[in-house]
């Protein structure tokens, strides 16, 4: 497909387990966003990459946050001792240059 | 005051209605501004992308940017069912894609 994909769609994870998300931006998108989505709320930046670097993680929320894309396409963000305050969707954003296309989220529920 | 200010509604019109959705904003640097709708349970999908003030249409959607007063709006012309969905606006300082701040989302329920 030409779009952004991302999995799982859903996750449900016990508080306390680390869970990893995937994202697969779309071919030759050289920029990478990450977003959490609280219900009835806009997407809220966590992180960028351009390539594989890290340019921006102001938005990560705390240290259990940890994103990366070691080869400059796929990217995982993990989240490592969840809690419920976690429980949200977390969009990927694939940009070439200009504006960002969307994948269609994960949505993660911590009990 | 949050950055990017949107009703989150819900706004209910009948099928055939003009529907107008705004965002206000407080930082004077935003010069590109972005539409995007978003399905139940799917992510994101850019509508609009306009550059500073001024009218950008595309079908039935007419994206309208007031910097001077610092509201946008996004209208929707002989509307459909099918546009049922949130509205979420979004802007940023520059135009390579990054650092965008989005509004909370308006959601819009259109009847048949």
């Amino acid at each position: 497909g030409a779009g952004v994909s991302q999995s799982p769609r859903y996750k449900v994870a016990k508080r306390g387990q680390d869970v990893a998300l995937r994202c697969d931006p779309i071919s030759g998108h050289v920029s990478l966003f990450w977003y959490q989505q609280a219900l009835g709320q806009g997407p809220e930046f966590l992180t960028y990459f351009q390539n594989e670097a890290q340019l921006d993680k102001s938005g990560l929320p705390s240290d259990r946050f940890f994103a990366e894309r070691p080869e400059g396409s796929v990217s995982t963000l993990k989240i490592q001792r969840t809690q419920q305050e976690d429980s949200a969707v977390y969009l990927c954003a694939s940009s070439p240059g200009d504006t960002q296309y969307f994948g269609p989220g994960t949505r993660l529920t911590v009990l | 005051q949050k950055e990017v200010e949107q009703d989150p509604g819900p706004l209910s019109v009948p099928e055939g209605a003009i529907v107008s959705l705004n965002c206000t904003y407080s930082n004077s640097a935003f010069q590109y501004f972005m539409w995007y709708r978003q399905y139940s349970r799917k992510g994101p999908e850019l509508l609009m992308y306009t550059y500073s003030s001024g009218n950008k249409e595309d079908g039935r959607f007419t994206a309208q940017v007031d910097k001077s007063s610092k509201y946008i709006s996004l209208f929707i012309r002989d509307s459909q069912p099918s546009d049922s969905a949130t509205y979420l606006c979004a802007m940023s300082t520059n135009n390579y894609g990054q650092n965008f701040v989005f509004g909370p989302g308006t959601r819009l329920s259109v009847l048949p």
